[in-house]
């Protein structure tokens, strides 16, 4: 195990519904990410929090909100979603955000918007 | 803002041959380029990264190159298994944001 764990695994939701996944990471590190994984674009950054302050916002739909209280914990908020929102949402954590380097990434959570 | 693109989509080899994989990006200023391989089913896993100060590095069977110049690097995999089948993505990363290609489904048939 790479030490960066996500709940919940799985997730179904309806389109007005609002849940929130967690991701945790136990290595010490100072940076998290969160990636959607879709068959349409596999691997697309959306946030960056370094020392619990957001760095990068990919031009994500207001709809998703992130939240990081603290340098282990990263959270997204989702209300509103939209069925195309269904994806694998994938959780990083790496020892600095800058320079780049390696990526540690967590087993995501499968996300069903219905 | 940077654009990765990786080529091939699909590739197919037989176990023994080597396995290349080629990405190009655009912005000049991207300076860390790592290499992840996915299984099915499984997350994302660094299997070798390059930073823009060194041309060429090499763990074992798998190697990358880096050309800065045409802004285009390259793993290659030598002696291939059937356990190195799996979705292969390539990088470009700057100031903590990394983008990355759309990912190459290698099949190493025994």
């Amino acid at each position: 195990e790479t030490g960066v764990t996500q709940t919940p695994r799985h997730l179904v939701m309806g389109m007005t519904n609002k849940k929130s996944l967690k991701c945790e990471q136990h290595l010490g590190h100072n940076a998290m990410y969160w990636y959607k994984q879709s068959a349409k674009k596999p691997l697309e950054l959306m946030f960056v929090y370094s020392l619990e302050e957001r760095v990068e916002n990919n031009s994500v739909p207001s709809r998703f909100s992130p939240e990081c209280p603290n340098s282990s914990h990263l959270f997204l908020h989702l209300h509103t979603l939209q069925p195309e929102d269904s994806a694998l949402y994938l959780c990083a954590s790496s020892h600095r955000a800058i320079p780049n380097n390696e990526q540690f990434f967590g087993p995501g959570t499968r996300l069903t918007v219905l | 803002g940077e654009n990765v693109e990786q080529h091939p989509s699909t590739l197919s080899v037989q176990e023994g041959d080597s396995a290349v994989i080629k990405c190009t990006y655009s912005d000049s200023a991207s300076n860390y380029f790592p290499w992840y391989k996915q299984e099915l089913g499984k997350r994302p896993q660094l299997i070798i990264d390059i930073r823009s100060n060194v041309g060429e590095k090499k763990d074992q069977r798998i190697a990358v190159t880096l050309n800065k110049t045409a802004k285009h690097f390259s793993l290659h995999i030598t002696e291939t298994q059937p356990e190195d089948s799996a979705v292969y993505f390539c990088a470009a990363a700057n100031a903590g944001k990394s983008t990355f290609g759309d990912g190459t489904t290698l099949t190493v048939k025994p």
